[in-house]
């Protein structure tokens, strides 16, 4: 397998656009994490999706931010509007259960000029 | 609710040097342990886990970590570090008795100098 797969790698946009990253699971994970990683705050955790369903969405910063899981190999987190404070690196995770090990992507490294 | 604790937020050691990094947890009766490193630019990686079994855990690239119920730990250990070992460490913790999230600690940064 090729483990979690996130793009793109690095974006950068500018304040007030659109930003969309994307994650494709591990086969056969029930559950997807999505993570932010800052150096303030460490790494936070935003929303998981258990069979494409959202169970927690508590780490969601606030309305700018939405994700979705329409199927079981494809998961968006979209930033809109985007702004500087959104800059940070975005982990992409799954597993095959909730206290089970996570396996991570690489992330997205995010810069919001 | 459950929290890790890593108090070390950065351990210096040199090489060929033993290292300890700390990780204690909210007592809980039943839990799953994890230790993860993130080199630079990359994602976390599975070092090594507790589920059950001995308390004593060995994981990838030399590493040990024991589990101590009675002092809630599950501190990382390696006896001779290598600058290949300069990265961040989480420890992680799922609760059994609570919501099964896996809770990660604020991490340590392991600096290796020659």
């Amino acid at each position: 397998d090729a483990g979690v797969i996130q793009s793109p790698r690095h974006e950068v946009t500018e304040m007030g656009q659109e930003v969309t990253l994307r994650c494709k699971p591990i086969s056969g994970h029930d559950y997807l994490f999505w993570y932010r990683q800052t150096m303030m705050r460490g790494l936070e955790l935003l929303i998981y999706f258990n069979n494409n369903v959202p169970i927690d969405d508590s780490g969601m910063p606030e309305d700018r931010f939405s994700a979705k899981m329409p199927n079981a190999s494809f998961s968006t987190l979209k930033i809109q509007p985007s702004e500087p404070r959104d800059s940070a690196v975005y982990f992409c995770a799954s597993s095959l259960a909730l206290a089970n090990e996570q396996f991570f992507g690489p992330g997205t490294r995010l810069t919001v000029l | 609710a459950q929290s890790v604790t890593q108090l070390d937020s950065q351990v210096p050691v040199f090489e060929e040097a033993p290292v300890e990094l700390r990780c204690n947890y909210s007592s809980s009766v039943s839990v799953y342990l994890f230790w993860y490193v993130q080199y630079p630019n990359q994602g976390l990686q599975l070092l090594l886990k507790y589920l059950s079994g001995s308390t004593l855990v060995k994981g990838i690239n030399g590493f040990e970590a024991e589990f101590n119920k009675s002092q809630t730990s599950f501190h990382l250990r390696k006896p001779s570090v290598h600058i290949s070992d300069t990265a961040e460490y989480f420890c992680a913790v799922s609760d059994r008795d609570d919501t099964d999230k896996l809770i990660f600690g604020t991490g340590t940064r392991l600096q290796v100098f020659p």
